[in-house]
């Protein structure tokens, strides 16, 4: 699977829009981009995927670039809740590949 | 749809002794389970995939009489920390990938975890 690079935190005041980047510049062609966050001692949870179109779901959009080298999550009205750490990860779509987890991004929301 | 859950969600034994921790899908089945490791303020490590009838294929560095899997199941992995000692005290997280059911067939679901303290 493609390495992904994320930064290591990130602020974002309640309310406002969450813009989370992420480069996968080693993606290949059937790899998809999966988003995850995992909030303190809890198990992650699946936010969104995509493999190169755009997609949005009640939870938050993803935004892939053109050349598939680097994607956004977007949470559009961060609350509070959404405190957490994000991990972006690249896999293929078949079942039976575990999800190869980095460092992610560690969100802090401020009232 | 798409839940996953894990018995007990906390677990405190001494040294020496061995705990079961289950990982059940709840509406859909899983041919395939993970089990990871997470250690504090790290990030989630995978420790072995858990196929449905036959043997779990560990990742390198993880002791397979150590942390013994059974997925005997389509809905069922249990993962046994045999001897623990206080190193093995970690966050233990499964998730599983439905193949039927509920939830996406390309889309991993994970379980809350099970927090294991060994005195």
């Amino acid at each position: 699977d493609a390495k992904t690079t994320q930064p290591p935190s990130m602020d974002c005041a309640e309310g406002r829009a969450a813009n989370l980047p992420c480069n996968h510049s080693t993606i290949s062609g059937n790899e998809y981009v999966y988003w995850y966050r995992q909030i303190h001692s809890q198990g992650p949870q699946y936010i969104i995927h995509g493999l190169k179109n755009n997609e949005t779901n009640e939870m938050a959009s993803l935004i892939i670039t053109e050349d598939r080298k680097s994607s956004t999550l977007i949470l559009p009205h961060a609350t509070l809740r959404d405190t957490a750490v994000y991990y972006c990860i690249v896999r293929g779509s078949n079942s039976g590949y575990a999800l190869n987890f980095g460092k992610g991004t560690s969100l802090l929301v401020t009232p | 749809g798409a839940v996953v859950s894990q018995h007990p969600s906390r677990v405190i034994c001494k040294s020496g002794t061995s705990v079961k921790i289950e990982c059940r899908s709840l509406d859909f089945q899983a041919t395939t389970m993970f089990w990871y490791r997470q250690f504090p303020k790290q990030s989630l490590m995978l420790m072995a995939t858990s196929n449905e009838g036959s043997k779990a294929t560990y990742e390198q560095g993880v002791e397979k009489d150590k942390f013994l899997i059974n997925h005997a199941s389509l809905t069922l992995s249990t993962l046994t920390v045999t001897s623990a000692h206080p190193e093995d005290s970690s966050f233990y997280i499964c998730s599983a990938d439905p193949t039927s059911g509920g939830g996406s067939t390309d889309t991993q679901y994970f379980g809350p975890g099970t927090r294991l303290t060994v005195l």
